[in-house]
């Protein structure tokens, strides 16, 4: 399948601080990013959609301001987390996903452990 | 009725046995359906997609009934690494986002 990395695999902050994570298509063209959020024990949740050159979409109850979504190019989605809470502390995980036709998979990063002191 | 519901288990199962999941859905025009397998402290990984003839990988079966909504995973011979939690994936079609189930947990056990 396709190659998608992420950046940090992990990381410790202090609160307060901000944190940003890269998302890359190592081997196509990611028309499409998503990142999604895991806490211990429940199900991956949707934080917001970003398409190449456009601004992100973001669900309901997810702070614009405080997820940071870039999509720079076709291969890289930076999420930045500021001013970092011990609540966001999470498992934040990257897809993408290539073509404009719904019906194709998503590939996944390895995700990214954030831990909020 | 949520958009995509699972058995959360955990299912436990022995060595060689053989362990079907169930996934309905409500969105009745739903266009795409995939299996993913995450394990503990993982990302998802793709296990496979769902057509609606059916399709097989192994060990693994995948079937798509769209009259009753609903998309089954069939393991045969259950191998220890098959421990893991298996997510029910439906896309709607389009631009519009995926649904994941809550995932159900499989336990093979020596």
């Amino acid at each position: 399948g396709a190659v998608v990395s992420q950046h940090p695999s992990w990381v410790i902050c202090k609160s307060g601080t901000s944190v940003k994570i890269e998302c890359r298509s190592l081997d196509f063209q990611a028309t499409t990013m998503f990142w999604y959020r895991q806490f211990p024990k429940q199900s991956l949740m949707l934080m917001a959609t970003s398409n190449e050159g456009s601004k992100a979409t973001y669900e309901q109850g997810v702070e614009k301001d405080k997820f940071l979504i870039n999509h720079a190019s076709l291969t890289l989605s930076t999420l930045t987390v500021t001013s970092a809470h011990p609540e966001d502390s999470s498992f934040y995980i990257c897809s993408a996903r290539w073509g404009r036709a719904g019906g194709l998979e998503q590939f996944f990063g390895p995700g990214t452990r954030l831990t909020v002191l | 009725r949520k958009e995509v519901e699972q058995d959360p288990g955990p299912f436990n199962v022995p060595e060689g046995a053989t362990v079907a999941f169930n996934c309905t859905y409500s969105n009745s025009a739903s266009q795409s359906f995939f299996w993913y397998r995450q394990d503990c402290r993982k990302e998802p990984k793709l296990l496979m997609s769902v057509y609606s003839s059916g399709n097989e990988d192994g060990r693994f079966t995948a079937q798509l009934n769209r009259a009753s909504q609903y998309i089954s995973l069939l393991i045969r011979d259950s191998k220890l690494s098959d421990s893991a939690t298996y997510l029910c994936v439906v896309n709607p079609g389009g631009y519009q986002k995926v649904t994941f189930g809550t995932g159900t947990k499989l336990q093979v056990i020596p």
